[in-house]
């Protein structure tokens, strides 16, 4: 599985919208990029996962460079509970339900 | 629909013991993951099984098994705990071995003394 490489911390002013970036200049052609967020003393949850095409759903945007070598989580209106810790995963397809964790992006959004 | 559920929530065993800790996907799903959680290693691949079968296994040693029954439940067994043991267990359950998101229960706490 390619490497990914995050930011250990972000803030974000509430309302504002939060980047997320990641690395992952490896990626071979058949991986994916999967987010995952973990709040405080929960299980990870799913956000989006996309091959090279943007993708949006009701949570965030995903925006993949045309290389695929970086993307960026988009979070349009963040609020106080969207503070978490955000994973960047890349991994192929057919790969059951193995996700290997990096250390993540400590968001914390502030009022 | 209801959630993954892992139980119990939380455990509290002396070292040398064992613990079997229990999982129950979403209805419907046939893979089930286990994860290990500790602040110094983050979170950490355990296994997964799919189809009552093994398919992938992380870098454990064998003190940490698994099965997993034909209504897709799944159980995973620590023996003899030692400290370094202590941790956040999570369970993530997927509907196929396909390119499908993996929804994850909230997790046993396990403290080994």
């Amino acid at each position: 599985d390619a490497k990914t490489t995050q930011p250990p911390s972000m803030d974000c002013a509430e309302g504002r919208a939060a980047n997320l970036p990641c690395n992952h200049s490896t990626i071979s052609g058949n991986e994916y990029v999967y987010w995952y967020r973990q709040i405080h003393s929960q299980g990870p949850q799913y956000i989006i996962h996309g091959l090279k095409n943007n993708e949006t759903n009701e949570m965030a945007s995903l925006i993949i460079t045309e290389d695929r070598k970086s993307s960026t989580l988009i979070l349009p209106h963040a609020t106080l509970r969207d503070t978490a810790v955000y994973y960047c995963i890349v991994r192929v397809d057919h790969q059951g339900g193995k996700l290997i964790f990096g250390q993540g992006t400590e968001l914390s959004v502030k009022p | 629909k209801a959630g993954v559920t892992q139980t119990p929530r939380y455990l509290i065993k002396t070292r040398g013991q064992q613990v079997t800790l229990s999982c129950s996907p979403i209805s419907g799903h046939r893979s089930v993951s286990w994860y290990q959680q500790t602040p110094g290693q983050g979170l950490q691949f355990l296994f997964e099984y799919f189809s009552e079968t093994q398919r992938n296994k992380g870098n454990f040693p064998g003190r940490f098994s698994g099965r997993q029954f034909s209504n897709s439940r799944s159980e995973m067994n620590v023996s003899t705990l030692e400290l370094g043991d202590s941790a956040l267990y999570l369970c993530a359950s997927s509907l196929t071995d396909g390119n499908t998101e993996a929804f994850f229960g909230q997790g046993t706490r396990l403290t080994v003394v």
